[in-house]
Formats: structure tokens, C-alpha cells, sequence
């Protein structure tokens, strides 16, 4: 199995500033994902981050309030921009293992309250 | 679209078997998972299937797809406390590892002792 890493793991940030997320994978990984739980919610697909290119987004999500890094095969940030209260939520990172048998892995995720 | 539902809320007795559902809407799914939410803590890949198998056993994890009725279950025999949990259920559409994953509402699993 795949070993995630982020960090920070939980954050109280003001609004108006913000915060990276980092994501470290143990082990080389083509595409790694990023993805928010809203406070009692389910997990929405912010966007797919490939190494070498920019990141694509979803329905909903932008490049100007979430920029995404993938500098290399094993790691990738996460940054939530100006934030608002809106944007308290749990931000998880996640990758397939290099294998590729289908196995999808996640962090212990990001816990972000903003006031 | 791609969309997948759960049940909200299941509570069962310590010992019993837990059953969970969950149907989606795309039959183009290529893999479905089975994550474990505790509170407070992320997600933990309990068991995943491939589209094109009918069942699969993992010690106290019984994972059965019905695919023509896009119905996904799983099966916890002996359930424990430990197991109170949120329990998501999940489709992968698109190939290899390029593809996006939907999630249902996640249900969650109460054990009384």
C-alpha cells in the first residue's frame, strides 16, 4: 500500500489569507488527486494534479482559488487562496499505487477552519 | 451522469452482520471501493472490486456487485464496535489510473454493545 503524507494536518486560518497544503507519496505516482469534505459531507473532486502539466479542475473549482503544484512524482501542493468561512473543510490528497491495480489511496487529510 | 447513493444511517447489535448498499448510476464504472471514515481521522481503503467480478471475500469483508442493477454491497460479519464508522462507498469511472472518483453520502454504522 501507498504511504500519504500531508501537512498540515489541521489549521485555524483568518479570512482573506492562505494557507498550502502539502502531499508527499512514498512512492512515485502518475496522477495524484485532491479532494474537499465539507463538514458532515461526502468528498467532491477539487482536481487531478499530473506531473509536468497544470493541473485540471472540475465543475466548480478554479485555478485562481485552488492553485495546485505536482513539481515531481511524489509530492504536490494544494493552495486554498483567500480564504472565507466557506472554505472550512477537510482537504484530502490521494494517488493510485504505482502498481496500478486499481488500489486508491488517502491521506489522514488537511482539517482547515477559517474565522 | 455519474452519481452514487447510500443509506444515511445503519445500527446493528455487537456479533451481528452489517449489511451496507449502495447503487450508482454509470454502468461504465471501472473499479468500486469500499473506505472507512473514523471521526476526526481520513480515509481508510477498507476493499475496492473490479467492474467486471461478482464478488469478493477479505477475512470479515464481503463485497457482492450486481452490475446489471448497479447495486454494490458490503458485508461485515461479526461486527465489532471498532467498526463504528462512516463507510463511503465509491466509483471510479475512467481507465487505468487517469480516472475520478464519485462518492456516495457515506453511511454510518453504529454497533451497540
Amino acid at each position: 500500500s501507498a504511504v500519504i503524507s500531508q501537512k498540515p494536518s489541521r489549521d485555524i486560518c483568518q479570512r482573506g489569507t492562505s494557507l498550502t497544503i502539502q502531499c508527499q507519496v512514498d512512492s512515485q505516482v502518475t496522477m495524484m488527486f485532491w479532494y474537499r469534505q465539507q463538514p458532515g459531507q461526502s468528498l467532491t473532486l477539487i482536481a487531478t494534479a499530473n506531473q509536468g502539466s497544470e493541473a485540471t479542475y472540475e465543475s466548480g473549482f478554479v485555478i485562481d482559488k485552488f492553485p495546485i503544484s505536482r513539481p515531481n512524482l511524489t509530492f504536490s501542493t494544494l493552495t486554498v487562496s483567500n480564504m472565507s468561512p466557506e472554505d472550512s473543510s477537510i482537504y484530502l490528497c490521494s494517488a493510485f499505487t504505482v502498481a496500478n491495480t486499481g488500489e486508491l489511496f488517502f491521506g489522514e487529510g488537511s482539517r482547515l477552519t477559517v474565522l | 451522469g455519474e452519481d452514487v447513493e447510500q443509506s444515511l444511517f445503519l445500527s446493528v447489535r455487537e456479533g451481528d452482520s452489517s449489511v451496507i448498499n449502495c447503487t450508482y448510476t454509470d454502468s461504465s464504472s471501472t473499479y468500486l471501493y469500499w473506505y472507512k471514515q473514523e471521526p476526526g481521522a481520513g480515509l481508510q481503503l477498507l476493499t475496492y472490486i473490479f467492474s467486471n467480478m461478482d464478488m469478493k471475500q477479505d477475512q470479515r469483508l464481503t463485497v457482492l456487485l450486481n452490475k446489471k442493477d448497479k447495486h454494490l454491497s458490503l458485508r461485515i460479519a461479526d461486527t465489532q464496535t471498532g467498526d463504528s464508522a462512516i463507510y463511503f462507498c465509491a466509483a471510479l469511472y475512467g481507465s487505468g489510473n487517469t480516472g475520478k472518483l464519485i462518492f456516495g453520502q457515506g453511511t454510518t454504522l453504529q454497533v451497540k454493545p
